[in-house]
């Protein structure tokens, strides 16, 4: 069946590191995967997104890398900084026409300290 | 910040009320997608809205229920409450064609 993921429920930096947060998926035929922050009392907001077609995405600050082979998604984030502290989650939809239907991992917490 | 807005904020009922939660799309977008959270855990896809009709489900029951309006707006509704219900409630909007969900601040229901 679907399922989603994370290694590390918890990860604690220092200000200016760079943080990885890692993700494992088991639907192959997944074809999208999302990055999601949720800060406390929000909805999820949209931070990063992949094709199944390609192995490496970069945005400002933030890169992900997917690895096909094992099934595993990574979002980095260059240079962390206390406003990145929030619950991040890594999302796949299945491939086809389930547009709507992400299957959310279970998030990791990330604490930047000053 | 999203252009998705989601109300109320804030609901309190009882075990076997009803109730109706309420989505506005962002700009430009024609499907809305609803997905409850429990505390600790990531959303759970709850079923998605194009069209004004229903195009996909999760293992919901049938007591969860929705509507989607001409001007892409979108109510959730549930029937005979149950504590176990008690979540946040997400909405999501999007471009069918699109990939990326934008998802609401979201309406925390509590059932007691």
């Amino acid at each position: 069946g679907e399922s989603v993921g994370l290694h590390l429920p918890t990860l604690s930096v220092q200000e200016g590191d760079n943080s990885i947060i890692n993700c494992a998926y088991s639907n192959s035929a997944s074809d999208y995967f999302i990055w999601y922050k949720q800060e406390s009392g929000k909805g999820p907001q949209f931070i990063i997104d992949i094709r199944s077609n390609m192995d490496k995405r970069q945005g400002q600050r933030v890169t992900v890398l997917l690895n096909k082979t094992v099934k595993h998604l990574s979002l980095q984030i260059a240079a962390t900084q206390p406003g990145d502290s929030a619950v991040y989650f890594c999302a796949e939809r299945p491939g086809g026409t389930s547009y709507g239907k992400l299957t959310f991992g279970q998030g990791t917490i990330l604490t930047v300290h000053p | 910040e999203t252009g998705v807005t989601q109300s109320p904020t804030h609901l309190i009922k009882t075990r076997g009320q009803q109730v109706t939660l309420r989505c506005s799309s962002q700009s430009g977008h024609n499907t809305v997608s609803w997905y409850q959270q429990a505390l600790g855990q990531g959303p759970q896809f709850i079923f998605q809205y194009y069209r004004e009709e229903e195009n996909g489900r999760g293992n919901f029951p049938p007591r969860f229920s929705g509507l989607q309006f001409p001007n892409y707006s979108s109510e959730l509704n549930v029937n005979a409450l149950e504590l176990d219900d008690s979540a946040l409630y997400l909405c999501a909007s999007s471009r069918l064609a699109a990939y990326e969900q934008y998802f609401g601040p979201g309406t925390r229901l509590t059932v007691t």
